[in-house]
């Protein structure tokens, strides 16, 4: 089983949709959870970190699920220019302290 | 400086060369790591450091690839011997190091080995 999973998709919405990404972890003694945005032969950069209260940025919301293990991503009023793949990441322990990253959703935003 | 500078940003070269690859971190981020990244792939941890401590060595594919970094400022990913599944974008990475930053990518290295 992989460390992070994620659905590759595609996920294909139209402007204006909502639309949401899971991702599950397999360690439960994971400790830092981000959302980074990959565009098209960019580096990643950091959308979000989730806290477990969960968190809001703009139309972006991410939450965290202990029990379960797994993180969440919902984008409201979907924008062309988000169309680029979503990475979950973990930091899986304190003592590595390097990101593991899932493989990706791949949105795309449709006019 | 004001982002993750890494050069060079491409880089061809011939199966059984050996090759560095650079990256100079933010000032003052006391963590760096490189991952690799292939065609279509998602990001394969390889080394990672910290201040100080021993590095972390776990991700490095083989004894081909090596990488020194000293103190907090410059780093260096060697590939000896390289072979054409070498071939992907090596991406470094640098944090304040504390458990809730994010960490900055440079926009990587492209190596092709033909």
């Amino acid at each position: 089983r992989k460390e992070v999973e994620q659905d590759p998709g595609p996920f294909n919405v139209p402007e204006g949709a909502t639309v949401a990404f899971n991702c599950t972890y397999s360690n439960s003694a994971s400790q830092s959870f981000f959302w980074y945005r990959q565009d098209c032969r960019k580096e990643p950069k950091l959308l979000m970190s989730v806290y477990s209260s969960g968190n809001e940025d703009g139309r972006f919301t991410a939450q965290l699920n202990r029990a379960s293990q797994y993180i969440s991503l919902l984008i409201r009023d979907s924008k062309l220019s988000d169309s680029a793949t979503y990475l979950c990441v973990v930091i899986l322990d304190t003592g590595r302290r390097a990101l593991t990253f899932g493989s990706g959703t791949r949105l795309q935003v449709q006019p | 400086g004001a982002g993750v500078s890494q050069s060079p940003s491409n880089k061809v070269t011939e199966k059984g060369k050996d090759v560095e690859l650079r990256c100079d971190p933010i000032s003052g981020h006391t963590a760096l790591y490189w991952y690799r990244q292939r065609l279509g792939q998602g990001l394969e941890f390889l080394i990672y450091f910290q201040g100080n401590s021993a590095p972390d060595k776990s991700g490095l594919p083989s004894d081909r690839f090596s990488a020194e970094r000293t103190g907090e400022s410059v780093s260096t990913l060697t590939i000896q011997r390289t072979q054409q599944e070498d071939s992907a974008v090596y991406l470094c990475a640098s944090s304040l190091g504390g458990a809730d930053y994010g960490y900055t990518f440079g926009s990587g290295t492209r190596l092709t080995v033909v």
